[in-house]
């Protein structure tokens, strides 16, 4: 019973450093996700993808770029890590948009120095 | 743009008291709502779905009830107990927007 997993789950990055994570999901799902989640800010979504090959924008997606190779994998990267990214990124899937359950990975917790 | 607010923030109530969470929300052609409880350092579990055509939904000690009309979802957990002790968020579908999450502590 495998769900989501995030790697790694713990980075310390310095400032202008690039680094990539990943997200797995072995339910099949079409959409996947990428929140970040910061205190007194809640979950803002980053990225998401509809399927495989795709991705699109969500709320804050400045500094980041994913990818979605395969169906089960979503990456995503960080280019020129900056102090503001310092924060817990969760990935997440789910088999339809709206209407169904979305499933999360433990998360990754990012530090950048 | 969705707006989704959680009240209280914070709740702390002595084990074996029943309680209510709110939940509301700006915009209400939402297509389902979402409860998740997560635990410190985790991630989120999904608790309940309720689609936009239904009222409410039941699993075991929690019920969490839907009203589109008036923007509000509740959450309700009876006779609670230490290991409910979360914190518990929302999450309005459509463009999927969580709230902040209100952290609950259930005392022995």
């Amino acid at each position: 019973n495998a769900g989501v997993t995030q790697t790694p789950k713990f980075r310390v990055l310095k400032t202008g450093q690039s680094m990539t994570l990943l997200c797995a999901q072995d339910m099949n799902h079409e959409y996947m996700y990428w929140y970040r989640q910061d205190p007194g800010m809640g979950l803002r979504l980053i990225h998401y993808s509809v399927g495989e090959g795709t991705t699109a924008k969500g709320e804050v997606p400045d500094g980041y770029n994913v990818s979605r190779l395969k169906k089960q994998n979503f990456l995503l990267g960080l280019e020129s890590a900056a102090p503001s990214q310092t924060s817990v990124y969760f990935c997440a899937s789910s088999a339809l948009r709206g209407a169904g359950e979305l499933f999360f990975g433990e998360g990754s917790r990012l530090t950048v120095l | 743009k969705q707006e989704v607010t959680q009240i209280p923030a914070a709740l702390s109530v002595p084990e074996g008291e029943n309680l209510v969470l709110n939940c509301s929300f700006t915009d209400s052609a939402i297509y389902n709502l979402q409860w998740f409880r997560q635990d410190p350092g985790k991630g989120l579990t999904s608790l309940l779905l309720i689609q936009s055509s239904q009222r409410e939904q039941t699993s075991g000690r929690l019920n969490a009830s839907l009203d589109k009309s008036s923007g509000r979802s509740t959450l309700y957990i009876a006779a609670s107990q230490p290991g409910d002790s979360a914190t518990y968020l929302c999450a309005a579908w459509r463009e999927l927007v969580f709230g902040a999450g209100t952290i609950l502590r259930v005392k022995s």
